[in-house]
């Protein structure tokens, strides 16, 4: 069966700081990916997708960045964390074949720039 | 612009009655709809999905309708219970990825 990793559980970063939360996918393979924001009180806000190595889309332009070095692996990264980059980040993924973009969501990030 | 909204962002109700929650979307007709249900602190989870040409899908306790008159999806629990409580999402496709509402958050007392 796929099971979706995603870590840390829960990070408090100074402002200024860099950032990398790591994301992975077992047991599929080409998944796309996906990286949401969730801010207090706000829906969740799609900030990249992938559908391949090397291959990202950014959703909304921000201080925010992220890779895809293997076929089953997201990092989502910044070089300098501002105060309004705090919140829970989830990382998701679809099968390529699936149909109508069902996704599976990892447990989250709960990150606290302060 | 492309609207998909959750109007109520919170919703109480008894144990044992029907939840009812809306999801409706402005200027454009998306195929197909899609469910979520979201715990505190935890990643949401998929429920249903319905085609724009499905009016009415079921899952044990779960209805979900899809009217394209009206531009709207309601989704149903019947028979609540106070573990139904959690925050419940609706999502739209666009392209290989999916626009999610603000989600309504019902709480089923007992």
């Amino acid at each position: 069966s796929q099971t979706i990793h995603q870590w840390p559980a829960t990070l408090v970063q100074p402002v200024g700081s860099p950032l990398s939360l790591e994301c992975t996918v077992e047991g599929t393979s080409n998944p796309n990916l996906y990286w949401y924001r969730q801010a207090a009180g706000r829906g969740l806000q799609l900030l990249f997708y992938s559908v391949g190595i090397g291959q990202i889309s950014s959703e909304v332009p921000q201080n925010l960045s992220a890779s895809r070095p293997q076929d089953r692996q997201f990092i989502l990264s910044s070089k300098k964390l501002l105060l309004s980059d705090s919140g829970f980040y989830l990382c998701a993924w679809c099968p390529i074949l699936a149909a109508k973009n069902i996704q599976y969501f990892g447990a989250g990030t709960r990150l606290s720039v302060l | 612009s492309q609207k998909i909204e959750q109007n109520s962002e919170a919703l109480n109700i008894q144990e044992g009655k029907t939840a009812t929650l809306t999801c409706n979307y402005t200027n454009y007709s998306p195929a197909y709809l899609q469910w979520y249900r979201q715990d505190p602190g935890r990643g949401p989870v998929f429920l249903l999905l319905i085609r724009e040409n499905e009016k009415e899908k079921r899952k044990e306790r779960l209805k979900v309708t899809f009217d394209t008159t009206l531009k709207q999806s309601l989704f149903h629990i019947t028979a609540s219970q106070p573990a139904d409580s959690a925050t419940y999402l609706c999502a739209r496709g666009a392209g290989t990825a999916l626009i999610f509402g603000k989600g309504t958050t019902l709480s089923v007392s007992s």
